[in-house]
């Protein structure tokens, strides 16, 4: 139950697209669909922002997307705004009824 | 509206117990899954357990298999997690999180979480 790997942090301009990696193993993140993404203030409880790898709950703009390929899922914001700085976390599902998380990345939005 | 409000947290020295709850309300609390996930101090998320709605099913993150047990109760809404031999890297926000849907592999509603500090 190793963390995925995520970059420590990330920065961009507003209006600016940047996009975060998932490095996991054929384990969890390549050998199943059930990568999510969550986003968190600081001092405030996680937000679920993508599910099912590239899938939008209700509410969440179209400026967040997600994919993946292999090993490694990402999660692409464009059009970057301030409230989107925070920091952002990849789930996946790991066989046997447990999940992982990453290590979580800081957006910083210049 | 979908609320969950954890307690029980604290200062508990190494070896001793806990148990934290988490009251849930405004969803029917039986039909989802529920998890635990931690967070130390300035580091990031880690799920700690989940459990599945009439509680026959649970599993445990590594770190805390054998220590910790995950339980509900469906009359009372709420969410358990009882937390034994507890260690200094225990410490951490323990939140509690909705299972989305009738998935167990994601979490779409989180309470503010209750700390609990391991020390002597």
């Amino acid at each position: 139950q190793s963390a995925l790997t995520q970059p420590r942090s990330v920065s961009g301009s507003p209006g600016q697209s940047v996009t975060i990696s998932c490095t996991g193993t054929s384990s969890d993140v390549g050998g199943y669909n059930y990568v999510s993404w969550y986003q968190q203030h600081p001092g405030k409880a996680p937000k679920l922002m993508i599910y099912g790898v590239s899938e939008r709950p209700s509410g969440v703009p179209d400026r967040f997307s997600g994919s993946k390929s292999g090993n490694t899922a990402s999660l692409t914001i464009s059009g970057l705004q301030a409230e989107d700085e925070a920091d952002y976390y990849c789930c996946s599902y790991a066989g046997t009824y447990i999940l992982v998380f990453g290590g979580g990345t800081k957006l910083t939005v210049l | 509206e979908v609320q969950l409000v954890e307690s029980g947290g604290g200062l508990v020295q190494p070896g001793g117990s806990l148990r934290l709850s988490c009251a849930a309300s405004g969803f029917t609390f039986s039909s989802h899954y529920m998890h635990w996930v931690r967070q130390a101090p300035g580091k990031g998320l880690v799920w700690v357990s989940r459990i599945n709605g009439d509680g026959s099913a649970t599993s445990y993150a590594d770190s805390v298999k054998g220590r910790f047990t995950i339980s509900r109760d469906n009359a009372k809404n709420t969410l358990y997690l009882q937390m034994n031999s507890l260690r200094a890297e225990d410490t951490a926000v323990y939140y509690c999180a909705r299972g989305m849907g009738i998935t167990t592999v994601y979490t779409d509603y989180w309470g503010q979480g209750t700390l609990v500090t391991v020390s002597s």
